[in-house]
């Protein structure tokens, strides 16, 4: 067990609609990352946050957003669901403490089980 | 834009045979991290090479890293049936940013 709570495991929604998936990092853990599984694409990096703000973005739709929140889950927003979109959507959480140059010490990625949203 | 190549994409061996998977990346790079998938499970960390010459080993897998060739290696050796799964490399670029390469779906046959 890694600690990281995705919910919900699985979500069959149609298209055009909107999805919320939840993930709870580690105990610990200031940030949080969301990745993308899909047979042809691999494993696409979404976005990172820590401790609350924004600090990297990947491939994100401009139809997806997240936020992190002050107890630091996060929440990932799709919406205007396509086809396209169905994937395995998995967070991931590091403890990624922040240097005073900005930069972090860096630690491996913990990942959740995963949510697996079909659309239809 | 960084690219993390990783090859052979599927390899299939015979238990006891020796392996080697190669991981590339395109740009300066302070960390590397490889990891394990099982069929339908979650992302599980196997090493992370934080410096140039880095080598960890566990069990039969052994991890290296070359910064100056941006090269990185996970190598197999007498592979079992229970280290069947997918492994990715994953590249830290700025800000603890990590980018995954396509994974390697290994399958060990007895």
């Amino acid at each position: 067990d890694s600690g990281v709570t995705q919910t919900p495991k699985h979500l069959i929604t149609a298209t055009g609609q909107r999805v919320t998936l939840r993930c709870s990092p580690r105990s610990g853990d200031l940030s949080v990352y969301w990745y993308q599984q899909s047979l042809d694409q691999g494993l696409q990096f979404l976005i990172q946050y820590y401790n609350g703000e924004e600090r990297a973005k990947g491939n994100i739709l401009e139809r997806f957003s997240a936020q992190q929140f002050p107890d630091l889950h996060s929440e990932l927003n799709l919406s205007s669901l396509e086809l396209g979109d169905s994937a395995l959507y998995f967070c991931a959480s590091s403890v990624a403490t922040e240097r005073p140059d900005f930069r972090f010490y860096n630690s491996p990625l913990h990942f959740g089980n995963g949510t697996r949203l079909t659309v239809t | 834009e960084l690219k993390v190549e990783q090859n052979p994409l599927f390899l299939s061996m015979q238990e006891g045979k020796n392996y080697t998977i190669y991981c590339n990346y395109s740009t300066t790079s302070d960390r590397l991290y490889w990891y394990r998938q099982d069929p339908g499970k979650s992302l599980e960390s196997l090493f992370v090479l934080l410096s140039n010459g880095a080598v960890k080993q566990e069990g039969r897998l052994m991890a290296s890293l070359d910064t100056k060739a941006r090269l990185s290696t996970l190598h197999i050796t007498a592979a079992v049936h229970d280290l069947s799964a997918t492994y990715f490399c994953a590249v830290e670029i700025n800000n603890n940013d990590m980018r995954f390469g396509a994974g390697t779906r290994l399958t060990v046959k007895p």
